[in-house]
């Protein structure tokens, strides 16, 4: 079974311009996460997304990022424009949903963003 | 979220048994203990979870004591590949799981 998947695995881009990373979670998984961890610091939850519902977006920094999980498939962060502090490791993670589970999350590799 | 104190470091040689203490003091009656372990380059990988006494599995231990204040993550003899960040996250788990990712801990394995 394939896991979490995220493309780029790395992105340079410049100040102001804009970029869209995406997550494939793992098949069948309701529950998508976005992290990130900038330079130096911990690991940040971002939002949280139930099927193609936004559960919890109390960790996005700003109006600059714009989460979708069309379908409730796949999903997409995008960040317009970005800027220096945005640089960093942005994770996706997945889980199943319901009682009785582990609380698991699966986590992908990471984008990597690089803003000049 | 409870919050969670553990090593910054810690270093050991192939072959010995590693223990990570994680301090929690502040663990409410629904939260479980849950460890990940992340590689340079990789996203964190769930290694164990627990809500009270001992687990184990094949990679690793946990030992929660009676007062659940605080865990250990045991790693029976490690070897260079287990280098990587230990993190000790504290939750209620089921549908919703926002994990609140602390400092975690470097174990560094030398030969």
């Amino acid at each position: 079974e394939a896991g979490v998947t995220q493309f780029p695995s790395h992105s340079v881009i410049e100040k102001g311009q804009t970029v869209t990373l995406r997550c494939d979670p793992i098949s069948g998984h309701d529950n998508l996460y976005w992290y990130r961890r900038v330079m130096g610091k911990e690991i940040k939850f971002l939002l949280h997304f139930v099927k193609e519902s936004k559960q919890d977006e109390s960790g996005m920094p700003n109006n600059r990022f714009l989460a979708e999980r069309t379908g409730g498939t796949y999903s997409t962060l995008k960040v317009q424009p970005a800027e220096l502090e945005d640089s960093g490791v942005y994770f996706c993670a997945s889980s199943q949903l319901g009682q009785g589970r582990t609380g698991e999350l699966f986590f992908g590799e990471g984008s990597r963003l690089t803003v000049l | 979220l409870a919050k969670t104190t553990q090593p910054i470091s810690m270093d050991s040689y192939e072959g010995q048994e590693v223990n990570i203490t994680c301090s929690h003091n502040n663990i409410a009656t629904n939260d479980y203990i849950t460890w990940y372990q992340q590689f340079p380059s990789q996203g964190p990988r769930f290694i164990i979870q627990g809500y009270k006494t001992k687990v184990t599995n094949e990679v690793a231990s946990l030992f929660i004591p009676a007062d659940r204040k605080s865990s250990t993550l045991s790693l029976p003899r490690v070897s260079l590949s287990d280098t990587a960040v230990y993190y000790c996250l504290v939750g209620v788990i089921g549908g919703y799981n926002k994990l609140i990712f602390g400092a975690g801990t470097r174990l560094a394995v030398h030969p």
